[in-house]
């Protein structure tokens, strides 16, 4: 198992453009999630996800969309980047019936909007 | 709202000694799940160990044991005969089930001196 893949490691953008963070698993887990993580304040949650075609928005979710077309996949879209959206982000799955909530952590897109 | 909190930015351990990392956390609920994430230089979030809250027992994996407070909502790391492999930044959480969330405490760095 490849676990929990994310592309790309780096990535620079200028303000107003947008991308999307790619997110993939092979451990065929329900439930994914996107966390951004600042300096001096831990990850985040910014959107979630139970199955695919389902969605929620976490704690951070202005500036982001997702989608779970696949269980697969969870692409995190940047519509509009700002500076703000500076941080490194984090895909993380984990099986719906585990009863300790263990999530496996990508290893995350160090991502720079200047 | 959940919240966590670690006090310590940023703790020194001599090798092969000793050192405990603080997290206390805020919660109503009764049921839920604590975890000691480490992440070193490479960015990869490696779960450590966790604690179920019904279980009065502290969790023990190898080096790395926890001491669990409840009533006191209090929840630190105790890392033994601490190597150098052993620094890294090292995040507490607090899970709940619904919103498939982590919240996390804003980290300790941790420091191991040869």
């Amino acid at each position: 198992n490849a676990g929990v893949t994310q592309t790309p490691k780096f990535q620079v953008l200028k303000t107003g453009q947008s991308m999307t963070l790619q997110c993939a698993q092979d451990m065929n887990h329900e439930y994914m999630s996107w966390y951004r993580q600042d300096p001096g304040m831990g990850l985040r949650l910014i959107h979630y996800s139970v199955g695919a075609g389902i969605t929620d928005q976490g704690e951070v979710p202005n500036g982001y969309n997702v989608s779970r077309s696949t269980t697969e996949d969870f692409p995190l879209r940047l519509l509009s980047a700002a500076p703000s959206q500076t941080s490194v982000y984090f895909c993380a799955s984990r099986r719906s019936d585990t009863p300790l909530g263990e999530q496996y952590f990508g290893p995350g897109t160090r991502l720079t909007v200047t | 709202a959940q919240t966590v909190t670690q006090s310590q930015p940023e703790m020194s351990v001599q090798e092969a000694e000793t050192v405990t990392l603080s997290c206390t956390y805020d919660t109503s609920e009764s049921d839920y799940y604590l975890f000691w994430y480490k992440q070193p230089p490479s960015r990869q979030m490696i779960l450590v160990i966790r604690q179920e809250a019904y279980k009065q027992q502290n969790a023990t994996e190898n080096r790395f044991s926890v001491n669990f407070q409840k009533a006191a909502k209090s929840f630190s790391l105790k890392i033994s005969d601490s190597q150098l492999g052993d620094a890294a930044m090292y995040f507490c959480a607090y899970f709940r089930e619904y919103g498939n969330k982590l919240v996390f405490g804003a980290g300790t760095i941790l420091r191991v001196k040869s």
